[in-house]
């Protein structure tokens, strides 16, 4: 089937610096994206949400930009904290998938102090 | 508020017998959909339940089946269990409806020998 960006890359960042998550999706009928973050021996914890709709949201320390045109999705993370370290996941759910959610392979960032 | 809640955390099963899994979703939601994590495949989608209905389903083998209770709890069985099985299993919760946040448990860590 129809995935999200299937690797786990590793993005290695210094604690104050901002960190970019990229994702590219393959289905151009997804409307809703979730970015999880996931440490090590827990579940995903929901970050922020997105629907197909606006192209930037934000929340605390995080912004999540979506290109519909490129289907492409990032999560930016500002003033990274070593509390940041995981591994990051971005879902997409399209019409008609109910809550399913289609999960890309996963980004680990480790934050250096 | 309670999160969701998986239990048991750890289960150890040998080739052919059969497992189940159970998950308490937070109180009021509606939605429970069910995902297999392994660090080949990823997070991988295997059914969801809705108001006591399954809603939709992934490409899992008949192995695999779940159901809902009326207090929208879930459960989810695998038979005749393979070494392939051993996996984390985790849990969603969502409202229910039109696809919204979705909250996930800590996961069953599910061993197969």
């Amino acid at each position: 089937g129809e995935s999200v960006g299937l690797h786990l890359p590793t993005l290695s960042v210094q604690e104050g610096d901002n960190s970019i998550i990229n994702c590219a999706y393959s289905n151009s009928a997804s409307d809703y994206f979730i970015w999880y973050k996931q440490e090590s021996g827990k579940g995903p914890q929901f970050i922020i949400d997105i629907r197909s709709n606006m192209d930037k949201r934000q929340g605390q320390r995080v912004t999540v930009l979506l290109n519909k045109t490129v289907k492409h999705l990032s999560l930016q993370i500002a003033a990274t904290q070593p509390g940041d370290s995981a591994v990051y996941f971005c879902a997409e759910n399209r019409p008609g998938a109910g809550n399913m959610l289609t999960f890309g392979g996963g980004t680990r960032l480790m934050v250096k102090p | 508020k309670a999160g969701v809640t998986q239990t048991p955390r750890y289960l150890i099963k040998t080739r052919g017998q059969q497992v189940t899994l159970s998950c308490s979703p937070i109180s009021g939601h509606r939605s429970v959909s069910w995902y297999q994590q392994t660090p080949g495949q990823g997070l991988q989608f295997l059914f969801e339940y809705f108001s006591e209905t399954q809603r939709n389903k992934g490409n899992f083998p008949g192995r695999f089946s779940g159901r809902q209770f009326s207090n929208s709890r879930s459960e989810m069985n695998v038979s005749t269990l393979e070494l392939g099985d051993s996996a984390l299993y985790l849990c969603a919760s969502s409202l229910g409806g039109a696809i919204t946040e979705a909250f996930f448990g800590q996961g069953t860590r599910l061993t197969v020998v």
